[in-house]
């Protein structure tokens, strides 16, 4: 079956970079978008950004240019989210989500199962 | 982009139907038929319940559907029970491969 598995709990100093990881299984990693989807404690869900498994392109939200960088090892089968600068409002459990279908629709699904970076002095 | 609107809170009896709305823009919700809806109970990880607008994922129940109409999309579930309690987000293409959240809606079941 489709699963994402996703690297452990965080804990970082205002400043500080993350790097999260997000293992797919059970399909052709290539042919699937990734995204990357957060939700700070009490708040909404945010889109981050996708990547193009297959040839590497990436997109993020302007809110996090600069910031943000997403990669994948293709022969891992795993995409990465590195988050830099941290602060205390990037406290958050951050997903990966699966495109549903091979376009690129915006339909997640599945979802890592979440990975919670505090960042705190 | 600002987050899509939707309103904070929903209630219903077990047996009614609850439409949850999602407004946005020309820039989004208006120009693209890719609107995705969202269930989160606590703790957990979202799942998919619509997608497309109007379509359901295998596995979810037809008591969950979908509508567009200009610049606003709903969400219904009919004949309400206790385990739809939960988190509601819309999603939306946004243009220029980029995506963009609503508010997020609290159902809860009287």
């Amino acid at each position: 079956q489709v699963q994402l598995v996703q690297s452990g709990a965080e804990v970082k100093k205002p400043g500080a970079s993350v790097k999260v990881s997000c293992k797919a299984s059970g399909y052709t990693f290539t042919r699937y978008a990734m995204h990357w989807v957060r939700q700070a404690p009490g708040q909404r869900l945010e889109w981050m950004g996708w990547i193009n498994p297959g040839n590497g392109n990436t997109k993020c939200s302007q809110k996090f240019q600069g910031r943000v960088t997403i990669t994948r090892d293709t022969s891992a089968s795993t995409v990465y989210m590195d988050l830099s600068s941290l602060r205390s409002e990037d406290t958050a459990i951050y997903y990966c989500a699966r495109d549903y279908s091979s376009n690129v629709y915006g339909d997640l699904d599945p979802w890592g199962q979440g990975t919670l970076v505090t960042v705190s002095s | 982009q600002s987050a899509l609107t939707q309103p904070a809170s929903v209630s219903g009896s077990p047996g009614q139907s609850i439409t949850i709305s999602c407004t946005g823009t020309s820039s989004d919700v208006g120009s693209y038929n890719l609107v995705s809806w969202y269930q989160q109970h606590p703790g957990k990880a979202p799942k998919l319940m619509i997608y497309e607008n109007t379509k359901r994922p295998s596995g979810v129940s037809n008591r969950f559907s979908g509508s567009k109409s200009g610049n606003t999309a709903s969400l219904t579930i009919s004949g309400l029970q206790a385990e739809d309690e939960a988190d509601y987000y819309c999603c939306s293409y946004a243009g220029s491969d980029t995506w963009v959240f609503g508010g997020g809606t609290k159902l809860t079941v009287l």
